[in-house]
């Protein structure tokens, strides 16, 4: 089955030390999602590539950068974590230039714990 | 104004309940409304996916759009205890213009056998 898997599940990591997630997709998507999402809140953007075009969300923090090799995969990369960047990340993917695809498809997320 | 409004709840209905799930949003240029469930720990799951106004049924679930008074719900029939998850809501304008989606803060809800 066509899908977006995120690796790995759960990542465990110590304060500062740099951490690499990464999601890969066989949909062929062109486009790519990376969201933080916390407890009881919505997903939130932190940026996405259109094919190759990396595009930022104004208030996502420097400590968060992205990678897109290939069309299939794509990482998030924390510099620096922190207490404060403990969450649930979420990789989504979409086809928004073939008309009727206007949806996210999900992967099952990556959830991190900074000690 | 925040662009979408949704209840975050929690609602408990006992099993075989009908739910009802909202979302308002403010920005006209809506047009792709998405309901995603998610259960704890997980990513969200695409559940319905509607365009303009109007309705969609799929089983148990039918979504209704009413883009004149920028309103969508989500209707479960007969709830089950396996229907319990955060419930969100989704939208965009669509096109390659406005393709990111606008989240609601999702709707926690729990079916008690």
């Amino acid at each position: 089955d066509a899908m977006v898997i995120q690796n790995p599940r759960y990542q465990v990591t110590q304060f500062g030390k740099p951490v690499t997630l990464s999601c890969s997709q066989t949909l062929n998507h062109n486009v790519m999602y990376w969201y933080q999402q916390k407890s009881s809140q919505a997903p939130k953007l932190l940026f996405h590539y259109y094919d190759k075009d990396f595009n930022n969300e104004a208030d996502t923090p420097d400590n968060f950068q992205s990678r897109r090799p290939n069309t299939s995969f794509c990482f998030l990369d924390i510099r620096s974590p922190g207490l404060g960047d403990a969450a649930m990340y979420l990789c989504a993917t979409s086809s928004p230039d073939r008309g009727y695809q206007e949806t996210q498809y999900f992967g099952p997320g990556t959830r991190l714990l900074v000690l | 104004q925040k662009e979408v409004e949704q209840d975050p709840g929690p609602l408990s209905v006992p099993e075989g309940a009908i739910v009802s799930l909202n979302c308002t949003y403010s920005n006209s240029a809506f047009q792709y409304f998405m309901w995603y469930r998610q259960y704890s720990r997980k990513g969200p799951e695409l559940l319905m996916y509607t365009y303009s106004s109007g309705n969609k049924e799929d089983g148990r679930f039918t979504a209704q759009v009413d883009k004149s008074s920028k309103y969508i719900s989500l209707f479960i029939r007969d709830s089950q205890p396996s229907d319990s998850a955060t419930y969100l809501c989704a939208m965009s304008g669509g096109g390659a213009g406005s393709y990111q989606l606008t989240f609601g803060k999702g709707t926690k809800l729990s079916v008690i056998p």
